[in-house]
């Protein structure tokens, strides 16, 4: 039981680069989030997902998409990688019968 | 959700008790309180959560007072490996909440 994994750990991308970050929870939760959390900050929501095939958008979802694969997983996706994109990103995946989340181990992205 | 009120840092002694205290004095009957807690460069952990009863668990106890418009959470025995930041959150159970993470307390866990 690995609970919440993402992939890749580190990043390095140039202005303007893609990736797509990756996400798998095998706890059968409904829903899943991505976070990113800036030096020194609060974590803020970018996008989530109630259940399989749905996807809202949270406090900063701005040059961000996100696909629900399947159950398992959550992948995010930055068209055109940005400096201001600089941050650490966590999956979470969420029991929505007590409202717990439970995160990943992040994934720290920097873009020159 | 309730905003929440928390003091910026704290610190405590190893092997004491550590209390961290939060305000929701906003806080609606359908809003429970949950703990998490983030050790540095790690993902957040959740802790515990509860309602209106004091609630226990294998990391830590939680007391919310009768007006529910505080609560603390008390690490009975504190250990180095405590020290993060714990961030008081109040929310309602229902399906995709997303949890809002204001700044939270710094906890240190002196030697």
């Amino acid at each position: 039981n690995a609970g919440v994994t993402q992939t890749p750990k580190f990043q390095v991308l140039k202005t303007g680069q893609s990736m797509t970050l990756q996400c798998a929870q095998d706890m059968n939760h409904n829903s899943m989030y991505w976070y990113r959390q800036d030096p020194g900050m609060g974590l803020r929501l970018i996008y989530y997902s109630a259940s399989e095939g749905t996807t809202d958008k949270g406090e900063v979802p701005n040059g961000y998409n996100v696909s629900r694969l399947n159950k398992r997983e959550f992948s995010l996706r930055l068209e055109s990688a940005a400096p201001s994109q600089t941050s650490v990103y966590f999956c979470a995946s969420g029991d929505t019968s007590t409202d717990t989340q439970y995160f990943g181990p992040g994934t720290r992205l920097t873009v020159l | 959700d309730a905003k929440t009120t928390q003091p910026p840092s704290m610190d405590c002694a190893e092997g004491r008790a550590a209390n961290l205290p939060c305000n929701h004095s906003t806080i609606s009957g359908n809003e429970y309180v949950y703990w998490y807690r983030q050790i540095h460069s790690q993902g957040p952990q959740y802790i515990i959560h509860g309602l209106k009863n004091n609630e226990t668990n294998e990391m830590a106890s939680l007391i919310i007072t009768e007006d529910r418009k505080s609560s603390t959470l008390i690490l009975p025995h504190a250990t180095l490996r405590d020290t993060a930041v714990y961030y008081c959150i109040v929310s309602r159970v229902g399906s995709a909440r997303q949890l809002t993470f204001g700044s939270g307390t710094q906890l240190t866990v002196l030697p």
